[in-house]
């Protein structure tokens, strides 16, 4: 079982830029969520996506979108880069209907802007 | 806003001693789960430990084991028997709705 593979490892755009990072769920997983994790902070959620539809949004503005695919696997695109866009990007699978509510991360994208 | 709390920055432990991590959180919800994470250097989020609300008796995993006061909406995590490997930030996180919220984190050094 891979678990949640997430691509690429890092990433410098320039201020302005857009950007597109990928996530591949856990076997078996239908939902994917992402969260963005500045630099000494925990992780806030983005969105969650499920049946490739937006489920649910954090506050985050327009410029955060994404998509999810028909095998369940996910982009997150995020238009004109601020600085403060910098921060690990986190996507956490998970089986709707499991009563646990258990994510499960992928090891991130670092995003740096300069 | 709901918001979960972990007021120790940072903490350190000896190899072999016990350290608690502390953690509240806010909520309306009667139901509901909380987590603990560990992420190492290596950045992923690695699930500790889970507590659901309805369940009055405490999670435990091995090492790790929580302490969990509803009325007082604290949820604090002991690690036993600390290891080299135990060293990595903490975040604790509350379910609801639809998406975990994450405390700030908690820096965790062990010491040989």
């Amino acid at each position: 079982d891979a678990g949640v593979t997430q691509s690429p490892t890092h990433l410098i755009k320039t201020r302005g830029q857009q950007v597109t990072l990928r996530c591949s769920p856990k076997s078996g997983h239908d939902t994917v969520s992402w969260y963005q994790q500045a630099l000494g902070q925990g992780p806030q959620f983005i969105f969650q996506y499920y049946e490739e539809e937006e489920r649910q949004r954090g506050n985050f503005p327009d410029r955060f979108s994404g998509h999810q695919f028909p095998n369940y696997s996910s982009e997150l695109n995020v238009n004109a880069l601020l600085l403060g866009d910098s921060a690990l990007y986190l996507c956490a699978s998970s089986a709707s209907g499991q009563g646990n509510h258990e994510q499960f991360f992928g090891p991130g994208t670092r995003l740096t802007v300069l | 806003a709901q918001t979960v709390t972990q007021s120790q920055p940072e903490m350190s432990v000896q190899e072999a001693e016990t350290v608690t991590l502390s953690c509240t959180y806010d909520t309306s919800e009667s139901d509901y789960y909380l987590f603990w994470y560990k992420q190492p250097p290596s950045r992923q989020m690695i699930l500790v430990i889970r507590q659901e609300a309805y369940k009055q008796q405490n999670a435990t995993e091995n090492r790790f084991s929580v302490n969990f006061q509803k009325a007082a909406k604290s949820f604090s995590l002991k690690i036993s028997d600390s290891q080299l490997g135990d060293a990595a930030m903490y975040f604790c996180a509350r379910w609801g709705p639809e998406k975990l919220v994450f405390g700030k984190g908690t820096k965790l050094t062990v010491n040989p």
